[in-house]
């Protein structure tokens, strides 16, 4: 089976930089994604790691450790409006297309 | 492309009532994912489905759910008979091979009263 974990919460003020990190358990992997949010609307991509390393895109940084099963999302600059939830996903090699969420992470932004 | 479409957008029904929900993917999308959001359980995996055929269903809770993906462009999630502990929104998401981002609907807030 497969299982994430992450924090529930995590506050931050404007401007500042915040780490969501994200360990995850399964039989077979393909990759790490990120998600987010917004007030129980869609979930909308953030990025996608498959090898070890850190990926960025704009204010938005993602890192992958396979040795250490282990992620995390870096959020630079902080706006209010990056307050939302931040949902960890794995995809599972084994199954091939599976995509397993993590519980999320409320970030909220604080001025 | 206008994205995942789902419908109803909201849906209240009596226990007992069968519900059916609506998803049509992206075009030229050939995986096809159920998901069900609660507070308590987060966003949980149902089913997913590739060139429409069920991949795995381990996440559909009982047998009052089921789920059909007749052909590329549209699929059924089905609740019958329906339980008021059914009440959670609903995604429908779809991605295509190779691709690393699934384009989620804007969901289904079901509730059963």
């Amino acid at each position: 089976g497969q299982s994430l974990e992450q924090p529930s919460e995590v506050t931050a003020v404007e401007g500042a930089i915040v780490q969501i990190n994200c360990t995850y358990q399964t039989s077979g992997f393909y990759g790490l994604s990120w998600y987010q949010q917004h007030d129980g609307g869609a979930p909308t991509f953030l990025s996608y790691n498959a090898l070890d390393g850190l990926e960025e895109t704009g204010r938005f940084s993602s890192f992958l450790s396979r040795s250490d099963s282990y992620g995390y999302l870096l959020l630079q600059e902080l706006q209010m409006k990056d307050s939302a939830s931040y949902f960890c996903a794995v995809r599972d090699q084994n199954q091939g297309g599976k995509l397993i969420f993590g519980q999320g992470t409320e970030l909220s932004v604080k001025p | 492309d206008a994205g995942v479409i789902q419908s109803p957008r909201h849906e209240v029904t009596e226990m007992g009532q069968e519900v059916t929900l609506r998803c049509k993917p992206i075009s030229g999308h050939d995986y096809l994912f159920w998901y069900r959001q609660t507070m308590m359980r987060g966003l949980e995996l149902l089913i997913y489905f590739n060139n429409n055929v069920p991949i795995d269903d381990s996440g559909m809770p009982e047998d009052r759910f089921s789920a059909k993906m007749p052909n590329a462009s549209f699929s059924t999630l089905k609740i019958q008979p329906s339980e008021p502990r059914d009440s959670a929104v609903y995604f429908c998401a779809s991605r295509r091979t190779g691709g690393t981002e699934a384009f989620f609907g804007q969901g289904t807030r079901l509730t059963v009263v």
